[in-house]
């Protein structure tokens, strides 16, 4: 069975500061993608990576960067954090290939006050 | 890039009834379409999912048919239960690696 985890369920911040979120999973998955999910905007893509040290920008890159370190670790980063940052956010990965679906994590609630 | 419409965005059905969700999409490279539930406070599941080489695909009281030549897509839900009340996600991925999902369609199903 698949796990797809996050380091944190609910996550407050002050804007400024900045924001680590983790995402591991444990199925030796190539693709990892990083969403972020707004009431009647659906799930937005910020970034996925394909392998390892590999990374390409999504819809909604800006104000957010990334690290793929090692195949099962992909980390968000929010370099200085803003209230409109305030959202779900969404870890997935899957293997590489067509056809391949997407597992999701449970997601961080993020409050930025 | 590609684009996936969604509609409705929401939807109420009397228990028992069936539900329909219509999805479009823009790029014809597109060829596998899934569909994820995803429940309060959960995170999205797969529920089923259609190949560009099928018109059809059928999973107990859940469907989903494919026009290719239209580009739309739709999730068919028969003989619904409370259960089924959640938000329904649309997606189309091609070769490449990203998915491209729907807004989303919030349905609701009244005992």
């Amino acid at each position: 069975d698949v796990k797809v985890t996050q380091s944190s369920r609910y996550l407050v911040k002050r804007t400024g500061e900045k924001v680590f979120l983790e995402c591991v999973q444990d199925m030796d998955h190539e693709n990892m993608f990083w969403y972020r999910q707004d009431p009647g905007l659906g799930l937005r893509l910020i970034y996925f990576s394909y392998d390892v040290k590999m990374k390409e920008k999504g819809d909604i890159p800006e104000g957010y960067s990334v690290s793929r370190e090692k195949k099962e670790r992909f980390s968000l980063i929010l370099e200085s954090a803003s209230t409109n940052q305030t959202s779900m956010y969404l870890c997935a990965s899957r293997k590489s290939g067509t056809g391949v679906e997407q597992y999701f994590g449970p997601g961080t609630r993020l409050t930025v006050t | 890039g590609e684009n996936v419409e969604q509609h409705p965005s929401t939807l109420s059905v009397q228990e028992g009834d069936s539900a329909v969700i219509k999805c479009t999409y823009s790029d014809s490279a597109s060829n596998y379409f899934p569909w994820y539930k995803q429940e309060l406070g959960k995170r999205p599941q797969l529920i089923i999912d259609i190949r560009s080489n099928v018109g059809e695909k059928k999973d107990q009281r859940i469907a989903v048919t494919l026009n290719k030549t239209a580009k739309h897509f739709s999730l068919h839900i028969t003989e619904t239960q409370p259960e089924d009340s959640a938000v329904y996600f649309c997606a189309a991925s091609s070769a490449g690696n990203q998915f491209y999902f729907g807004t989303g369609t919030s349905l609701t199903v009244i005992p």
